[in-house]
């Protein structure tokens, strides 16, 4: 299987508090996981790729003090929304990549998303 | 750079009606990977397909089948007799290992509603 978790499925914060995701693969190791947020009827929006052990690469305009990922082990990366504002409010979606065989480039399952909304 | 276009950004069908999603892409490398994620409701996106660039071959499973052409950079999906359960977002995508490592470019997104 391939199997991803999220942790919170929803959370409502005050303005200026952080908040922590949760990203998990339970039955594979992922050593990249990637961070996504959407807007109702948009897209995902890539906004950083976590890497196991090494700091994440982040996506033009994201900002980094901002969205803090650590990803601490070959199976957990969090998302920490940090002192979050109304315009934070958003679907956040994590994915991990998963090799099969002898192919580097694995495919990449997701996590049933995180909705934060920011009061 | 890559990119994914979807030109449909929503179809409504009749239960049992076959509709078809068109999805174009761009890409400079020639090696790379084609996707189809569906996002129902909930939100959660579930994988339905993973296409490399040097395996041209259609695929179907169940209900649903794959065209991919090269020649016109497309890679079209299809789903046959179409239920209320097949209401959701699809996505398509794309990843570029030499030029993006793993990264996922996603096209806009075709919402299918199948009304009964």
């Amino acid at each position: 299987g391939a199997v991803v978790s999220q942790h919170p499925s929803r959370v409502i914060c005050k303005s200026g508090t952080s908040v922590k995701i949760e990203c998990r693969s339970l039955d594979f190791q992922a050593t990249t996981m990637f961070w996504y947020r959407q807007f109702p009827k948009q897209s995902l929006m890539l906004m950083a790729t976590s890497n196991e052990g090494s700091k994440a690469t982040y996506e033009q305009g994201v900002e980094k003090d901002k969205f803090l990922i650590n990803h601490a082990s070959l199976t957990l990366s969090t998302l920490t929304v940090t002192s979050a504002h109304p315009e934070d409010s958003s679907f956040y979606i994590c994915s991990a990549g998963k090799s099969t065989g002898n192919t580097i480039y694995g495919t990449q399952y997701f996590g049933p998303g995180t909705r934060l909304l920011v009061l | 750079a890559q990119k994914v276009t979807q030109a449909q950004t929503e179809i409504s069908v009749v239960e049992k009606e076959d509709v078809t999603l068109d999805c174009v892409y761009e890409t400079r490398d020639t090696t790379y990977y084609l996707f189809w994620y569906k996002q129902p409701p909930s939100g959660e996106l579930v994988f339905l397909i993973r296409r490399n660039s040097f395996d041209e071959q259609n695929e179907i499973s169940g209900r649903y089948s794959w065209n991919f052409q090269k020649s016109t950079s497309s890679f079209n999906f299809t789903i046959t007799a179409s239920q209320v359960v097949d209401s959701a977002v699809y996505f398509c995508a794309l990843s570029e290992p030499k030029a993006a490592g793993n990264k996922l470019t996603f096209g806009g997104g075709t919402r299918v509603l199948v009304k009964p």
